[in-house]
């Protein structure tokens, strides 16, 4: 069982305020890391799919970082608004047999703000 | 509209029944998979599938068949449903795993009593 880790469980933070949180994951075999943003009653919606070390992808105020040497990423949000409350989740894509395989999530980050 | 369909979006079942949830993409993806969402453990793949003919099993495959004779359907069949199985059930589907994100279906919520 692969185990990808993210952290923290849940994290509150002042509107306005920047914030960042973890995903790790075995190095191994490794193929891409996706991230992906889950409201509630909604269905995960992809944020960033990367896929080279050092690699970095922005998207309005969001951005993460990528080390697959370590095993690591980062995701960022710059200047938090109430509509960045959600669910990030981090989820690992290794190498097999027939190419690549499903993804392997990480429980989540849940991230509320508050104005 | 473009998407992933899923069908049902709930379903009761009783312990020992049969069913299966049906999954369909117009966006021609080869990437599918199926994944349970439970309280505390996050979403955990079932069964995946890289293209028509080829699926291969997950984390928890346990209990669930599939097949994949389209490119655009991916049914999840419970064998003989058990309490266990309560769960909320997402389907996804991505052109690679590795150029493009999944797209996730609405989600089906099944219980099994």
């Amino acid at each position: 069982i692969l185990n990808v880790e993210q952290s923290p469980q849940s994290l509150h933070v002042q509107e306005g305020d920047s914030t960042n949180f973890t995903c790790s994951f075995p190095s191994s075999n490794f193929y891409a890391l996706h991230w992906y943003r889950w409201e509630t009653a909604k269905s995960p919606e992809a944020l960033f799919v990367m896929t080279l070390n050092g690699d970095e992808k922005k998207k309005g105020r969001i951005s993460a970082t990528l080390n697959t040497k370590e095993g690591y990423s980062y995701l960022y949000i710059k200047g938090s608004q109430p509509e960045d409350s959600a669910t990030y989740l981090c989820a690992l894509v290794r190498l097999s047999g027939g190419g690549a395989d499903g993804l392997t999530f990480g429980k989540g980050t849940h991230l509320i703000i508050q104005p | 509209n473009a998407g992933v369909t899923q069908t049902p979006k709930f379903q009761v079942l009783k312990t020992g029944q049969s069913m299966t949830l049906q999954c369909a993409q117009d966006m021609n993806h080869e990437y599918m998979s199926w994944y349970r969402q439970d309280p505390g453990m996050g979403l955990r793949l079932i069964h995946y599938s890289v293209g028509a003919g080829i699926t291969d099993q997950g984390e928890v495959p346990n209990g669930y068949n599939v097949s994949r004779s389209t490119t655009e359907d991916f049914p999840l069949r419970l064998l003989s449903a058990a309490p266990s199985q309560t769960s909320v059930y997402f389907c996804a589907s991505s052109y690679s795993g590795r150029a493009r994100g999944y797209t996730f279906g609405s989600g089906t919520r099944l219980t099994v009593v």
